[in-house]
C-alpha cells in the first residue's frame, strides 16, 4: 500500500531553519498538506496543496516539492513551534488518503 | 466561528459496538466532503473513512472495512460513523475533519476527538 515517509524526529535550536521532510513514490502526482499538532490538541492545518498557508499562519512556516519529497521549512525557530508535523496526500490509485508516521519537532 | 464536535466515545469490550457523531455549526455542512480521522495513544494520524457532500462516494481505510460504516445527514449537520465488532486496536482519538469539495483538499477543520476505548 502507499505510504508517506518522514523522520521521526527533528531537533533545532531556537532561530535555526527547521526542514521535515516527505518522501512517497507517487508524491508529484497530488498536493501535499501539512498539519502541526501540540500534545492533547487537534491537528492545525498549516500548509496546503504543496506550499499555500492557511489564514493566520506565519510566513515562517513554507511548503515545496520536488521530485518524490515534499518539505515543511520553518524559519526562524521558536519555542512554540514544538509540535509533531504531519503530511497527507490523497492517493487516487488506492482512494486512500494517507498520513505520514510525523515528525517530532523538539527546540533545543 | 466553525465548530466541529464529535460524541459518542466511550469504553466498550472487544466485540463491541459504538456509534460517533459529530455535529457542525458556522459552516454550509453540505457542501464540504467529511473524514473521520483516529490516534491512537502515544501513535500517529491514521484516516479512517471519507464520505462525499451527497453520500454518493464513501471510501475506508482497510483496517477498518466491513466493520464500520459512516454516514451524514446534511439537515441535522451531522456526520455519523457505526463502529462494529471493535478491537483493541481500534483504541483511539477520533476526530471528525472536513475536506472540501474534493479528495485531495486538505482537512482545514477538525473537532476536537472523542476517544473510543476498546477492553479486552
Amino acid at each position: 500500500s502507499y505510504a508517506l515517509t518522514q523522520p521521526p524526529s527533528v531537533s533545532v535550536a531556537p532561530g535555526q531553519t527547521a526542514t521535515i521532510s516527505c518522501g512517497g513514490d507517487d508524491i508529484g502526482s497530488k498536493s501535499v498538506h501539512w498539519y502541526q499538532q501540540k500534545p492533547g490538541q487537534a491537528p492545525v492545518l498549516v500548509v496546503d496543496n504543496d506550499g499555500d498557508r492557511p489564514s493566520g499562519i506565519p510566513e515562517r512556516l513554507s511548503g515545496s516539492k520536488s521530485g518524490n519529497t515534499a518539505t515543511l521549512t520553518i524559519s526562524r525557530v521558536e519555542a512554540g513551534d514544538e509540535a509533531a508535523y504531519y503530511c497527507q496526500q490523497w492517493h487516487s490509485g488506492s482512494d486512500h488518503v494517507v498520513f505520514g508516521g510525523g515528525t517530532k519537532l523538539t527546540v533545543l | 466561528e466553525v465548530q466541529l464536535v464529535e460524541s459518542g466515545g466511550g469504553l466498550v469490550k472487544s466485540g463491541g459496538s459504538l456509534r460517533l457523531s459529530c455535529s457542525a455549526s458556522g459552516l454550509t455542512f453540505n457542501t464540504y466532503m467529511m473524514n473521520w480521522v483516529r490516534q491512537a495513544p502515544g501513535k500517529g494520524l491514521e484516516w479512517v473513512s471519507a464520505i462525499s457532500t451527497s453520500s454518493s462516494y464513501i471510501y475506508y481505510a482497510d483496517s477498518v472495512k466491513g466493520r464500520f460504516t459512516v454516514s451524514r445527514d446534511n439537515a441535522r449537520k451531522s456526520l455519523y460513523l457505526q463502529l462494529n465488532n471493535l478491537r483493541a486496536d481500534d483504541t483511539a482519538v477520533y476526530y471528525c475533519a472536513t475536506s472540501g469539495r474534493g479528495y485531495e483538499e486538505a482537512f482545514e477543520y477538525w473537532g476536537q476527538g472523542t476517544l473510543v476505548t476498546v477492553s479486552s
